[in-house]
């Protein structure tokens, strides 16, 4: 069974401070990683995905397989970035199968002035 | 281009009775899902829908849950005998396709689901 870990519910930095969201997965195969954000009152939106290896409002996630962890990090949080940041995998699967995504239990982030 | 929606955005009811929640995918999108997400937890996975048909709906917690597609665009969850342990909020997501990989879910803002 697959399985999405985020062990922070609530994180807090101030502005201008490196942040990292970790991340831990349990998947015996090959999965995709993603990371999901909600900023307040709004849905939750695609932020980045493992396989693209992009940098999304300064943020970035590097997949380590030996570890089984796909943290997020940034180096100088913005007041802007204070949202609610989940982690999902989603299994590779073959034509036609399901590729629902697997949601950790998220992080809020609160950068502070 | 819209995106997905949701309605209604609140609902409250009584346990035992029906509800029924829909959602409108983007235009075009051929998959569609539905998550469940209940306080302080991640969205949960329910029920998957390539075209017309439930491809996977080994989410679904029990018989009192059913949804359909139809005409393969608007779906609708469909709630029997409500509990409050269903009481959540109801996402629904859709993509261009299933078996792509990297094929980006949207999100719709979610049914707001209360059982009293």
């Amino acid at each position: 069974a697959q399985r999405v870990t985020q062990p922070e519910k609530l994180l807090s930095v101030f502005k201008g401070a490196p942040v990292e969201l970790k991340c831990n997965y349990s998947y015996s195969g090959s999965p995709e990683l993603f990371w999901y954000v909600q900023y307040s009152r709004q849905r939750l939106q695609l932020l980045l995905r493992h396989i693209s290896r992009e940098s999304i409002k300064g943020f970035t996630a590097d997949l380590n397989k030996g570890e089984t962890s796909f943290h997020l990090k940034k180096p100088f949080a913005q007041e802007e970035d204070s949202a609610m940041y989940y982690c999902a995998l989603r299994a590779p699967g073959s034509s036609g199968s399901a590729r629902q995504l697997t949601f950790g239990s998220g992080t809020q982030l609160t950068v502070l002035p | 281009g819209a995106g997905v929606s949701q309605t209604p955005s609140n609902k409250v009811t009584e346990k035992g009775k029906y509800v029924e929640l829909r959602c409108d995918p983007i235009s075009g999108h051929t998959a569609l899902y539905w998550y469940r997400q209940s306080l302080g937890q991640g969205p949960e996975f329910l029920i998957y829908f390539q075209g017309t048909g439930a491809a996977d709906d080994s989410g679904l917690p029990n018989d009192r849950f059913f949804a359909v597609r139809p005409e393969g665009s608007v779906s609708t969850l469909k709630i029997q005998r409500t509990e409050r342990g269903d009481s959540a909020v109801y996402l629904c997501a859709s993509s261009l396709t299933s078996v792509t990989q990297g094929k980006t879910q949207y999100f719709g803002p979610g049914t707001r689901l209360l059982v009293l």
